[in-house]
């Protein structure tokens, strides 16, 4: 069964500090690997997407990278700021269908 | 900016009653799909479409049936609603072969009372 997953499900860190979501997958096969955030009650936000080509995409203060070897991928928070406080999911997606992760709640204190 | 749209953010119905959950998107996608969110078991797929007509069960088709008469519309039907079925319900749709990446819509939170 292909499965994915983050760890920690909970992360609080004081405000400034650097961020470090951590994604694992069991099948390398993937056409793609993409974050999200949700914010509570709320629908998902497409933050970055990596196709299985590519290593790393960066947009602003995030970074995502991805190693289909070792079936993982890492994004990348710099000098968070409390409007980042939300559960962040990451999805694997093979063929027509996508896998997420369980996600990881994260808390940024001022 | 493209869009994924929910038709209700909120829903109450009873038990036993027919519930449609309408979703359209406007990217010309092929790919929609409708998933189920729920505390401590995360999104699972309960449907998904690739064409218009077509229609795929996912993990969880058990109670639910979709329509997609149009490309930009599918819809998610709870024939005989159950306490069971209140959950958090997330539509997205996807270009073919995914290329893209997928997009959601906002969301819909039902309970069957």
């Amino acid at each position: 069964k292909q499965e994915v997953t983050q760890i920690p499900a909970a992360l609080s860190v004081p405000e400034g500090e650097n961020l470090v979501l951590n994604c694992s997958f069991t099948d390398s096969a993937i056409y793609n690997l993409q974050w999200f955030r949700q914010d509570p009650g709320k629908g998902l936000t497409s933050l970055l997407l990596i196709q299985s080509s590519q290593r790393e995409q960066t947009s602003g203060r995030l970074n995502a990278s991805l190693d289909k070897s070792s079936g993982r991928s890492t994004l990348y928070i710099a000098a968070s700021q409390p409007g980042d406080s939300a559960t962040y999911l990451c999805a694997r997606a093979a063929g027509n269908k996508l896998t997420f992760g369980g996600g990881t709640r994260v808390l940024v204190k001022p | 900016d493209v869009k994924v749209t929910q038709s209700s953010r909120y829903l109450v119905k009873r038990t036993g009653e027919k519930v449609f959950l309408e979703c359209v998107q406007d990217m010309d996608h092929e790919n929609m799909f409708w998933y189920r969110q729920d505390p401590g078991l995360g999104l699972r797929l309960i449907y998904f479409s690739y064409d218009v007509k077509m229609k795929e069960k996912g993990d969880i088709p058990e109670g639910y049936s979709v329509s997609r008469e149009k490309k930009e519309r599918f819809s998610l039907i709870l024939e005989s609603a159950s306490t069971n079925q209140t959950s958090m319900y997330l539509c997205a749709s996807s270009s073919l072969g995914t290329l893209r990446g997928y997009t959601f819509g906002s969301g819909t939170r039902l309970t069957v009372v």
